[in-house]
């Protein structure tokens, strides 16, 4: 089974602390997302990577950015954290040659910026 | 551009009633579709998918068919449980190079017993 793992499912932060959510797959995949998902409004892409060191921004990159140096971690990093920023954040990956797979989603970590 | 509407939640059910969450998209060409569900405190999982017109997605008891003529996706099943009590997502795909989801805003499912 393809897996994506979160390092931490509960995380509590400073307001202007600098903050890395690490995701890793183990699938070889190419394609690799970063979402945050709030009440009423669903899931909104953050960034997404189809290669090492390729990013792309998503609908709401303002706050964040992103690294891939590995094909297999993909880390979303919040420069200086802010209360509004408290949200659900889901790391997902997909295969390119496998269009029809859909994505496989982590457990998400829950971020508490205070 | 590509979209997803769902039905707004909560719906309400008792157990053994029967489940309808309606989806219908906007797309061009022919996109594949999908039903994502999240158990509270979880990710999201891959419930069903279906990739091309009439095809019928199932699992765990979910059924979806694909309408392209009425462009809709909706989930069903015949006597929920108090276990199914989660949010679901419809989503519909697109083959290209990022292989990029349109997700649809979630409808919450709570079943009593």
């Amino acid at each position: 089974d393809v897996k994506v793992t979160q390092s931490s499912r509960y995380l509590v932060k400073r307001t202007g602390e600098k903050v890395f959510l690490e995701c890793v797959q183990d699938m070889d995949h190419e394609n690799m997302f970063w979402y945050r998902q709030d009440p009423g409004l669903g899931l909104r892409l953050i960034y997404f990577s189809y290669d090492v060191k390729m990013k792309e921004k998503g609908d709401i990159p303002e706050g964040y950015s992103v690294s891939r140096e590995k094909k297999e971690r993909f880390s979303l990093i919040l420069e200086s954290a802010s209360t509004n920023q408290t949200s659900m954040y889901l790391c997902a990956s997909s295969l390119i040659a496998a269009p029809n797979y859909g994505y496989t989603f982590g457990s998400g970590t829950r971020l508490t910026v205070v | 551009g590509n979209s997803v509407t769902q039905m707004e939640g909560p719906v309400t059910l008792s157990e053994e009633a029967f489940l309808t969450i309606n989806c219908t998209y906007t797309a061009t060409g022919y996109p594949s579709l999908f039903w994502y569900v999240q158990y509270p405190g979880e990710g999201l999982q891959l419930l069903l998918k279906a990739t091309k017109a009439d095809d019928k997605g199932s699992n765990k008891g979910f059924e979806a068919t694909y309408r392209k003529e009425t462009t809709s996706f909706h989930l069903e099943k015949g006597s929920v449980q108090v276990s199914d009590s989660a949010v679901y997502f419809c989503a519909l795909g697109r083959g290209n190079a990022g292989n990029m989801l349109t997700f649809g805003g979630g409808t919450r499912l709570m079943v009593k017993p």
